[in-house]
């Protein structure tokens, strides 16, 4: 199993603004991901991060707009930039240790 | 790609009524199957998995049985509680642990009252 740590856990910010979202593991592990779960919606992958590469998108996300960083292998943050209310949701990180184990969510509201 | 597809919610069953929750999906090869839960105010959680044909997950007095000949992975619970209320998600992965990444359905909102 893993323990993942997700901060912050809710924020509202402002349009324009920028927000980085940190995910610490308790044990190294090779991939972690970043989903986004808009409101009344399922989650939705974002990005896989690697340590020593950059992440990789899925179709719709791009770097500019989220830049995920993946210094070592317990730790990763994700930022949402240039925000607009359309980015508000609950974003997760999650890793693969048999199985996949997700973190608390951040909760962002765009005003 | 890949895709699941869940039943609408929400959901409102009585304490201690049967539950059946549909999931179907849509992939190539052998992916394994999951259900997500998330309750009120907490993370997702896995509630059960199945990584082949015909195996059966079961947690909690859930289970569902992977079928592959109708690509389906049914919820079922033989009597729920108040504290089942919740939104539970289907997903799958093309690998036995989601290494690449989980495919997730909409999600049911199962609402249960005593």
């Amino acid at each position: 199993s893993a323990v993942i740590s997700q901060k912050p856990s809710r924020d509202i910010c402002q349009r324009g603004t920028s927000l980085t979202i940190q995910c610490q593991v308790d044990s190294q592990v090779t991939m972690m991901f970043w989903y986004r779960q808009q409101p009344g919606q399922s989650l939705t992958l974002i990005a896989t991060a690697n340590q020593g590469s950059e992440a990789t998108y899925e179709s719709g996300f791009v770097i500019d707009k989220f830049p995920i960083s993946r210094p070592n292998l317990t730790f990763s943050t994700l930022t949402v930039s240039n925000m607009s209310p359309e980015d508000s949701s609950i974003y997760l990180c999650s890793v693969e240790v048999l199985g996949a184990f997700f973190g608390q969510g951040t909760r962002l509201t765009v005003v | 790609g890949d895709s699941v597809t869940q039943m609408e919610g929400p959901v409102t069953l009585s304490e201690e009524a049967f539950l059946t929750i549909n999931c179907t999906y849509t992939a190539t090869g052998y992916p394994s199957l999951f259900w997500y839960v998330q309750y009120p105010g907490e993370g997702l959680q896995l509630l059960l998995k199945a990584t082949k044909a015909d195996d059966k997950g079961s947690n909690k007095g859930f289970e569902a049985t992977y079928r592959k000949e109708t690509t389906s992975f049914h919820l079922e619970k033989g009597s729920v509680q108040v504290s089942d209320s919740a939104v539970y998600f289907c997903a799958l992965s093309q690998s036995g642990g989601g290494a690449d990444g989980l495919t997730f359905g909409k999600g049911t909102h199962l609402i249960i009252q005593p």
